[in-house]
């Protein structure tokens, strides 16, 4: 199993510029979210599905979208880069969102906009 | 509203035990989770407590008190592979269903 796999793992941007951040896991999993990560921020949910065809937003939505055609991919698309959209992108997944169940985290995506 | 406290930095020395807080205030509680991140890695799991008391996985325990919204990872026989990001998680209620929470993280500095 690859796990969960991110690409790219580095990104320059211009502001205005769109481009999405891809994510894909082999394990099945019904729950997949994206996070993003400052200094001094800790981790903040942007996104998150419960499965194909579902996706919701989290706490830090706005300048983001998602969709879930498939249970594997979970693309982030920015549509408009802003130069606070500056950060490291985690995916995550697991196999469902019940109480147990640890989300694993893919490599990150480096991203800097400028 | 949500929030997780856990302090910034630590520091400590080879072989010697550390006990990393974090106190939380949540809407709801479904679980509470300890990550790891090293440095320009993804966080991997460490811990997770759902009920009071405590949880062992060989150097690494993690404790949780409900009603004292408390919670603290104890490492012993500390290494200079530990020096990583440890990451307070609550499984709360929130906007985004049952999600998890972060606290900032606790940077944890090991020496010789």
């Amino acid at each position: 199993n690859a796990g969960v796999t991110q690409t790219p793992k580095f990104q320059v941007l211009k502001t205005g510029q769109s481009m999405t951040l891809q994510c894909a896991q082999d394990m099945n999993h019904e729950y997949m979210s994206w996070y993003r990560q400052d200094p001094g921020m800790g981790l903040r949910l942007i996104h998150y599905s419960v499965g194909a065809g579902i996706t919701d937003q989290g706490e830090v939505p706005n300048g983001y979208n998602v969709s879930r055609s498939t249970t594997e991919d979970f693309p982030l698309r920015l549509l408009s880069a802003a130069p606070s959209q500056t950060s490291v992108y985690f995916c995550a997944s697991s196999y469902s969102p019940g109480n147990t169940d640890t989300q694993y985290f893919g490599p990150g995506t480096r991203l800097t906009v400028l | 509203g949500q929030n997780i406290d856990q302090p910034t930095e630590m520091t400590a020395t080879e072989g010697a035990i550390v006990q990393i807080n974090c106190t939380y205030q949540t809407s709801g509680f479904n679980g509470l989770f300890w990550y790891q991140q090293h440095a320009g890695e993804a966080p991997t799991f460490l811990s997770y407590n759902v009920l009071d008391g405590l949880e062992e996985k060989g150097r690494f325990s993690s404790f949780l008190s409900r009603s004292k919204g408390y919670s603290y990872l104890l490492l012993k026989e500390l290494q200079m592979k530990d020096s990583a990001s440890y990451l307070c998680a609550v499984r709360g209620v929130n906007q985004a269903g049952t999600a998890l929470i972060f606290g900032k993280g606790t940077t944890l500095s090991v020496s010789s």
